[in-house]
């Protein structure tokens, strides 16, 4: 079975242009979540798609980001224009609902292998 | 202040020393990931849980939802488990129910010398 699979796994790019992140989570997840790590900082929450639904943003930085995850399979995540600040690793993990019984939780998160993002 | 700290940050074995990261958190949760980022890879869902203790090999996990703490617990350490180690909590919304929404702590770095 094919992982959560991330597209590029590196992008450089100046400061103003536009970049494209995708990610291919694993076949049948309905849920889709993009984090990212900026240097020296802990992972943070961006969105959540529940097939091609946006259950959660919250996370979202700012107008400058746009995802997208059309026929709910595979996702994009546009930056645009990007800002240094934008620099970071961003990660895609998928999974199946959460599994509800006895008390207890379940759901195994599968996360990507991360795009590096660097702006100049 | 991280909504979900840990410690150490970094923390030194030597093989075959049983090993303990902790992790704390400041708002409600409904549950907690344990994460493994090896160097270079990518980052591996250890544990999902919500009360009690779960264990996988040489692996155990356990949370006090009162105390709102968690801990990851490595028996017979092995240069292998070399990794960070992150704590993830899903946050309780204010206006219940529940949320996918991960906070994550910044993470342990573990190394495991032979």
């Amino acid at each position: 079975e094919a992982g959560v699979t991330q597209f590029p796994s590196h992008s450089v790019i100046e400061k103003g242009q536009t970049v494209t992140l995708r990610c291919d989570p694993i076949s049948g997840h309905d849920n889709l979540y993009w984090y990212r790590r900026v240097m020296g900082k802990e992972i943070k929450f961006l969105l959540h798609f529940v097939k091609e639904s946006k259950q959660d943003e919250s996370g979202m930085p700012n107008n400058r980001f746009l995802a997208e995850r059309t026929g709910g399979t595979y996702s994009t995540l546009k930056v645009q224009p990007a800002e240094l600040e934008d620099s970071g690793v961003y990660f895609c993990a998928s999974s199946q609902d959460k599994e509800l019984g006895t008390g207890s939780v379940s759901e195994k998160l599968f996360f990507g292998s991360g795009t590096q993002l660097s702006v100049l | 202040k991280n909504e979900v700290e840990q410690s150490p940050q970094n923390l030194t074995a030597q093989e075959g020393e049983f090993i303990t990261i902790n992790c704390s958190y400041s708002v409600g949760i409904s549950a907690l990931h344990w994460l493994q980022q090896h160097p270079g890879g990518g980052i591996v869902s250890l544990f999902m849980l919500s009360s009690g203790k779960k264990k996988h090999g040489r692996l155990i996990a356990t949370i006090n939802i009162q105390e709102k703490h968690s801990s990851l617990h490595i028996t017979a350490s092995h240069p292998r488990d070399s990794a960070v180690y992150i704590c993830a909590a899903y946050q309780l919304p204010d206006y219940g129910g529940a949320t996918n929404k991960l906070i994550f702590g910044t993470g342990t770095l573990l190394a495991v010398q032979p």
